[in-house]
């Protein structure tokens, strides 16, 4: 298995607190993405990296901030949780392969958040 | 319109049939197409992925993609209890930095 941890694993926290929630990876790879996956809705892509420092909005990025300070670790915050947060967000590391390759996606084991 | 579309299911099928997923999606320029399978509860895993069109076979699964159909399906043969799962169709856009997910089709397999 990809070497990727999220944590925490579970999360239960309230209305307009900040959650930040934590990908760590021990495979080098250079990409990096957060993704929610609620029913009925699929993977949602909320932000990505392509590097150290290097961030740049997904397709429900509203509510969302992150931060790549090192190759290994992305972090996922919610500056003021909201209900509509509660879902299961999932990490996942890829090594782009250019020229039509295939960009395989590892991806963690999830966080579950409920937001009350 | 959704970009990547899937019949979300359940597909129900006898162990040992063939089972056959299918997703249409709309960027004509997505160069990439990936099937994973996501058990209850856990984290999807790659089973394959495909960019030319026609068939590829990798055991039990052949992928099979059409892009003037803008198509893509998954097949698996003899299928078992153990493939019982949610299958998401993955599409690679903007030259491959981001990959968008369909809703997932349940598949269970009757033993």
């Amino acid at each position: 298995d990809a070497g990727i941890t999220q944590s925490p694993r579970h999360k239960v926290t309230e209305t307009g607190t900040p959650v930040t929630l934590r990908c760590h990876q021990t495979e080098n790879h250079r990409y990096m993405y957060w993704y929610r996956q609620d029913p009925g809705h699929g993977l949602r892509l909320i932000h990505y990296s392509y590097g150290v420092k290097d961030t740049d909005k997904g397709e429900v990025s509203d509510g969302y901030s992150v931060s790549r300070s090192k190759t290994e670790d992305f972090l996922l915050t919610l500056e003021s949780a909201t209900s509509s947060q509660t879902s299961v967000y999932f990490c996942a590391i890829s090594e782009l392969q250019l020229a039509g390759g295939d960009n395989e996606q590892f991806f963690g084991p999830g966080t579950r958040l409920t937001v009350l | 319109q959704k970009e990547v579309e899937q019949n979300s299911g359940p597909l129900s099928v006898p162990e040992g049939a063939i089972a056959s997923l299918n997703c249409t999606y709309s960027d004509r320029g997505s160069q990439s197409f990936f099937w994973y399978r996501q058990y209850s509860g856990k984290s999807p895993e790659l089973i394959m992925f495909i960019y030319s069109n026609g068939d590829k076979e990798d055991g039990r699964f052949t992928a099979q993609l059409n892009k003037a159909s803008q198509y893509v399906s998954l097949l698996i043969r003899d299928s078992q209890p153990s493939d019982s799962a949610t299958y998401l169709c993955a599409v690679n856009i903007l030259g491959g930095f981001k990959t968008i997910f369909g809703a997932g089709t349940r598949l269970f397999v009757k033993a």
